[in-house]
């Protein structure tokens, strides 16, 4: 069975500080990792990860995937009150060529404090 | 653009009455699914689509039942509710390049 651990899965920290959420997974046949950002609503797609991608960076935020030790971790620089969400971590499985639906991290609260 | 469009934005059923849920894409994306997210369980996978005419079942698919007659339209309906599927939940389609597209969720209560 897929699974995808989240830590930690809340965080309070003030404005400014740098934070690194972390991600470990175990999945057959791995097609892709993806982070999300959720505030109220529906999450919102933040970085693809694959085996041609590893490393991607957005602004403040940034991601690597280390498909050897099976983990990712999202860093956000110079927090700002905005990043408060729930930051969500999916993995993508391949199933006989095509693709087996997000198997999800249970997510990682995040509060800025200004 | 719309991407992806769900309806209703909340439901509050009976239990034992049967609702359908819908869900459509203006993207052309082939790779449909359903999530239901509950406190503390993040988001599991319902139902999925690779495509008109084919779907398959996700973690959680007991009590629903998809149907994919075209490419925009993924309704996923509830036979008969149950307290159990009080949740938020999300449509979600995809591309496979720029990642899935979810839609803005649908809040029921079953009571």
């Amino acid at each position: 069975e897929d699974k995808v651990v989240q830590s930690p899965l809340s965080l309070v920290v003030h404005e400014g500080d740098t934070v690194t959420l972390n991600c470990s997974y175990e999945v057959t046949n791995f097609r892709s990792l993806l982070w999300y950002k959720q505030e109220k609503k529906a999450p919102t797609f933040l970085f693809m990860l694959t085996s041609s991608g590893i490393e991607k960076k957005s602004g403040r935020l940034s991601s690597i995937l280390d498909k050897k030790e099976l983990f990712s971790i999202l860093n956000i620089t110079a927090t700002q009150t905005g990043d408060s969400a729930i930051y969500l971590c999916a993995v993508e499985a391949v199933v006989g060529g095509g693709a087996d639906g997000l198997t999800f991290g249970k997510g990682t609260h995040l509060i800025i404090q200004p | 653009n719309a991407g992806v469009t769900q309806t209703p934005k909340f439901q509050v059923l009976k239990t034992g009455q049967s609702m359908t849920l819908q869900c459509a894409q203006d993207m052309n994306h082939e790779y449909m699914s359903w999530y239901r997210q509950d406190p503390g369980m993040g988001l599991r996978l319902i139902h999925y689509s690779v495509g008109a005419g084919i779907t398959d079942q996700g973690e959680v698919p007991n009590g629903y039942n998809v149907s994919r007659s075209t490419t925009e339209d993924f309704p996923l309906r509830l036979l008969s509710a149950a307290p159990s599927q009080t949740s938020v939940y999300f449509c979600a389609s995809s591309s496979h390049i720029y990642g899935y597209t979810f839609g803005s969720g649908t809040r029921l209560t079953v009571v």
